[in-house]
């Protein structure tokens, strides 16, 4: 396994657009954590799944973001309606229950013109 | 309130040189503690890790790190730079099954 990726690395959108991005995580891990990381700042979790379930959304996560775990495997990371605001590097994580280490993809690159 | 605190926004030390980056969390019990590093447009790479036991842990590529539970700190050290170690790092805290990070310290190394 050649750890966590992320599909797209960068993505040029134009404003009100919908955007997906893809993570697929280290296979045996069942907990998969999706981050957000403006220019200047450390990550800012978004939320995160353990198998399947979605457990817990940060306040940041607004009514236009969505994600999603089908089979508790690949998570897909979908913004509607995307806005300035939402240029960002997007970053996944994967691990093992319990948080003992989480291991991150190299991030998408969303920029909104 | 914020969990973890970076203090320093840049550090630029000369190759050869050591180094510290300083780390201050808050948080009740004591927390998992991580130190990541991110090179320009990359993810995080995780260089060390404290969860309990000897407060002195080694990571990768020569860094090591001190928890220090009477000043709430865990602060990062290398005795020698190379160039290469010029990168952004996180200091984190794992607590609510998830990963809280500081702001980032970006180093600069001086040839």
């Amino acid at each position: 396994d050649t750890g966590v990726s992320q599909d797209p690395r960068h993505k040029i959108t134009k404003r009100g657009q919908n955007v997906t991005f893809r993570c697929d995580p280290i296979s045996e891990h069942n907990r998969l954590y999706w981050y957000r990381q403006t220019l200047g700042q450390g990550p800012e979790f978004l939320t995160y799944f353990q198998n399947e379930a979605q457990l817990e959304k940060s306040r940041l996560l607004s009514d236009r973001f969505s994600a999603e775990r089908p089979k508790g495997s690949f998570s897909t990371l979908e913004i509607q309606r995307t806005e300035q605001g939402d240029s960002a590097m997007y970053l996944c994580a994967s691990s093992l229950t319990g948080l003992i280490e989480a291991f991150f993809g190299q991030g998408t690159r969303l920029t909104v013109v | 309130a914020q969990s973890v605190t970076q203090p320093d926004i840049h550090i630029t030390v000369s190759e050869g040189a050591s180094l510290e980056l300083r780390c201050n969390y808050s948080y009740g019990a004591t927390p998992y503690l991580f130190w990541y590093v991110q090179s320009p447009g990359q993810g995080l790479q995780l260089l060390l890790k404290y969860f309990s036991g000897d407060t002195l842990v080694q990571g990768i590529k020569g860094f090591e790190a001190e928890f220090k539970r009477s000043q709430s700190s865990f602060n990062l050290r290398k005795p020698s730079v190379h160039w290469s170690d010029a990168a952004e790092y996180f200091c984190a805290v794992g607590r609510d099954d998830k990963i809280i990070f500081g702001k980032g310290t970006r180093l600069h190394i001086l040839p």
